[in-house]
C-alpha cells in the first residue's frame, strides 16, 4: 500500500540551528509532493510543493525541499530556524495515475518542531 | 477575505448523538474534502466531493455522512455509528481535484463523552 513516513515525531532545536525533516514515500510511479505546516492554533498551510522540473523546491519563509527520486524522499530543510518556526509539519504525496485526483493525497503522521529561543 | 470557515471550533456531545460540523468556502472551489486528524496518525480522508450533488467515500467513511447541495457548503455528520468520534476534523477545498493543491479550514474539535 502507498504510504508516507516521517520518522522524526518530535524535533527540538535551538534558534539558528539548521533543520532537516525527513519524508519518505512508497510508490514507484510519478508523484506530486507537498509540505504543509500547522502553526499552533492555526490552520494547515501549504509550505511548498513539487510537481515537476527542478527537484530543489523553494517555499515560503526560507524553507526548501529536495526531491530525490532514487531515494523516494522529499526532505524539508531550512538553514537557520527561528522561534516562530515552532509548528507541526506534514509531508504529503499524491501518486499520479490516469485517474489522479487530490483525493489520493496521502499524508504522513507529522513532525512536531520545537524551537528553543 | 476568501477562505474556508468551519464551525463550531469546539463541540462536546454525548455518546449516541449525531452531530453535524459545518464547512463553508467562498473560494469558488469545485472540490471539497473532510479529513480527520488524530495524534501520531496524520490526516485521514473521510469523504470528498468533486462537484455539487456528488460525493465519494474516503479511507475512513464508516460512521460519517455528508451532503453537497451547494458548491460552497459541505457539512459532515458524525453519526452514533462512529466508534471513536472524538477527534480534530479538517475541511478542505481545491479548485479542481486534478490540480492537487488543497487549502484547509481551521478545524473543529469534537469531543464525545
Amino acid at each position: 500500500a502507498q504510504s508516507v513516513s516521517q520518522h522524526n515525531h518530535h524535533v527540538i532545536l535551538s534558534e539558528a540551528a539548521s533543520l532537516e525533516l525527513g519524508c519518505n514515500y512508497s510508490y514507484g510511479g510519478t508523484v506530486n509532493l507537498f509540505w504543509y505546516v500547522q502553526y499552533p492554533g492555526q490552520h494547515l498551510q501549504l509550505l511548498l510543493k513539487y510537481f515537476s522540473g527542478d527537484p530543489l523546491v523553494k517555499g515560503i519563509k526560507g524553507f526548501e525541499a529536495e526531491f530525490i527520486k532514487s531515494k523516494f524522499s522529499f526532505n524539508l530543510r531550512k538553514p537557520s530556524v527561528q522561534w516562530s518556526d515552532t509548528a507541526e509539519y506534514f509531508c504529503a504525496v499524491n501518486p499520479q495515475t490516469v485517474y489522479s485526483s487530490a483525493s489520493k493525497i496521502i499524508f504522513g503522521s507529522g513532525t512536531r518542531l520545537s524551537i528553543r529561543p | 477575505d476568501g477562505g474556508i470557515t468551519q464551525s463550531p471550533k469546539y463541540l462536546f456531545r454525548k455518546e449516541g448523538q449525531n452531530v453535524t460540523l459545518s464547512c463553508e468556502q467562498n473560494l469558488n472551489h469545485d472540490a471539497m474534502y473532510w479529513y480527520r486528524q488524530d495524534p501520531g496518525q496524520g490526516l485521514r480522508l473521510i469523504y470528498y466531493s468533486q462537484i455539487v450533488n456528488d460525493f465519494q467515500k474516503g479511507d475512513i467513511a464508516e460512521g460519517y455522512s455528508v451532503s453537497r447541495e451547494k458548491k460552497e457548503s459541505f457539512p459532515l455528520t458524525v453519526t452514533s455509528a462512529q466508534k471513536n468520534p472524538t477527534a480534530f476534523y479538517l475541511c478542505a477545498s481545491s479548485i479542481r481535484t486534478e490540480l492537487n493543491t488543497i487549502y484547509f479550514g481551521e478545524g473543529s474539535w469534537l469531543t464525545v463523552v
